[in-house]
């Protein structure tokens, strides 16, 4: 079974300051999409990221970046000095298509979230 | 501006009752997602549809039901029968399931008491 775990649940930095989130996901197909989303107060979440598991090419967005490593199958997403506006609850998220036309197939399995507070 | 629409953004309800939360999109997306969300947990599929006029149980789909009429509407139903009704919902949207990213509403909070 499919699974996300972020195991960071706060985390607390000062504006500046830069951030990792870390994201650690488990899954037997060996074709599957991860994805980052952002959930600022308002509560709409924001897509930031997807990554297919053929493509281990790190990327760099502005201030985020994110860390793709299959051996450790991990997602990490940092954040170059942080600002207030960063303070949101972070999602990481995978989902698997390695069994086509199965009941799991394309379900989006979410991490429990990290809550960062950025501090002025 | 091509979005997802959910209302209203706050509900309150008295247990037994059934409630209806509303979810319309515009972006022409075919599939469409019912999410819960509780403190401290992640995302909870209730019911997703990839087309009009058919849809599929989630993760925790008792006591909740839907409807696909139309293609830019998928209302979410929280019946009597549900046992913890109280939580924060969100309604998503896609082009299909599995690789694209999905689209958020901006959630209903349902108090039932």
């Amino acid at each position: 079974a499919q699974k996300v775990t972020q195991a960071q649940t706060e985390i607390s930095v000062v504006e500046k300051e830069d951030v990792t989130l870390d994201c650690v996901y488990e899954t037997r197909d060996t074709t599957y999409y991860l994805f980052w989303y952002k959930q600022p107060p308002s509560g709409e979440l924001v897509f930031l990221i997807r990554r297919n598991s053929f493509d281990e090419q790190n990327e760099i967005s502005g201030r985020y970046s994110w860390n793709f490593q299959k051996s450790t199958s991990s997602f990490n997403f940092t954040i170059t000095a942080s600002q207030v506006v960063d303070s949101a609850v972070y999602f990481c998220a995978l989902s698997e298509l390695g069994n086509a036309g199965g009941t799991s197939y394309g379900k989006l399995t979410f991490g429990q979230g990290t809550i960062l507070t950025v501090h002025p | 501006d091509g979005g997802i629409t959910q209302s209203p953004k706050y509900l309150f309800r008295k247990e037994g009752q059934n409630v209806t939360l509303s979810c319309e999109q515009n972006l022409n997306h075919d599939a469409m997602y019912w999410y819960r969300q509780d403190p401290g947990q992640g995302l909870r599929l209730i019911y997703y549809s990839q087309i009009v006029n058919d849809f599929q149980k989630g993760d925790i789909a008792e006591g909740y039901s839907v409807s696909r009429e139309k293609k830019e509407s998928f209302p979410l139903t929280v019946t009597s029968a549900q046992k913890n009704p109280t939580a924060f919902y969100l309604c998503a949207s896609s082009w299909d399931r599995g690789r694209s990213p999905l689209h958020f509403g901006n959630g209903t909070r349902l108090t039932v008491t």
